[in-house]
């Protein structure tokens, strides 16, 4: 079966520290990572997909296979980025499973 | 574009009571996914729609959940005899094709609740 786990909830830093938000994946097939962000009173939103590779407002996300994680990163934290992100895996061509995600907090 | 719309965006309802929560995808998209999001956890799968076409259910309760998306007219999720363990936020998306690359646009959810 498969299962995304998030095991923060909440993290906290400050404004231009690093920032990592874990992400970790079990799945049986060919896995499709992708993270989702939720800013303050918007909807859902696509942030980057692995398959990508691209980096998205300063992040990036590797897929790290041996390790099953997708870890979100950036270098710099902007205020703006406080929101809340999931980290989803698709298990066929038309769902997407989620993680309960992260509240990320940016400290000015 | 105005995205996609989902109404209400708050719902009460008793215990016993019918809930019916509607789903207006983007304009061009032909594809409808509902997904249940309860407290403290992540967004669950329940149903994907296609035009007056189920594609997969794998992730509705066998009972009293339902959905559809007519020909016209919204996709609507309708929950019969609602019980407290429904209280949750239902979102909708909707996408172009399906798979990669299309990504799924979520509306702003439908919270219910149920007293």
């Amino acid at each position: 079966a498969q299962r995304v786990t998030q095991p923060e909830k909440l993290l906290s830093v400050f404004k231009g520290a690093p920032v990592e938000l874990k992400c970790n994946y079990s799945y049986s097939g060919s896995p499709e990572l992708f993270w989702y962000v939720q800013y303050s009173r918007q909807r859902l939103q696509l942030l980057l997909r692995h398959i990508s590779r691209e980096s998205i407002k300063g992040f990036t996300a590797d897929l790290n296979k041996g390790e099953t994680s997708f870890h979100l990163k950036k270098p710099f934290a902007q205020e703006e980025d406080s929101a809340m992100y999931y980290c989803a895996l698709r298990t066929g061509a038309n769902n997407l499973f989620f993680g309960t995600g992260t509240r990320l907090t940016v400290i000015p | 574009n105005a995205g996609v719309m989902q109404n209400p965006r708050h719902l009460v309802r008793r215990r016993g009571q019918e809930a019916r929560l509607r789903c207006s995808p983007m304009k061009g998209h032909s594809h409808v996914y509902w997904y249940r999001q309860l407290p403290e956890e992540g967004l669950k799968f329940m149903v994907y729609l296609q035009k007056e076409n189920i594609i997969d259910e794998s992730g509705m309760p066998k009972e009293r959940f339902s959905a559809e998306f007519p020909k016209e007219g919204p996709s609507i999720l309708r929950i019969q005899q609602v019980v407290r363990g429904d209280s949750a936020a239902y979102f909708c998306a909707s996408s172009p094709g399906q798979g990669d690359p299309y990504e799924q646009y979520f509306g702003p959810g439908t919270r219910l609740t149920v007293t």
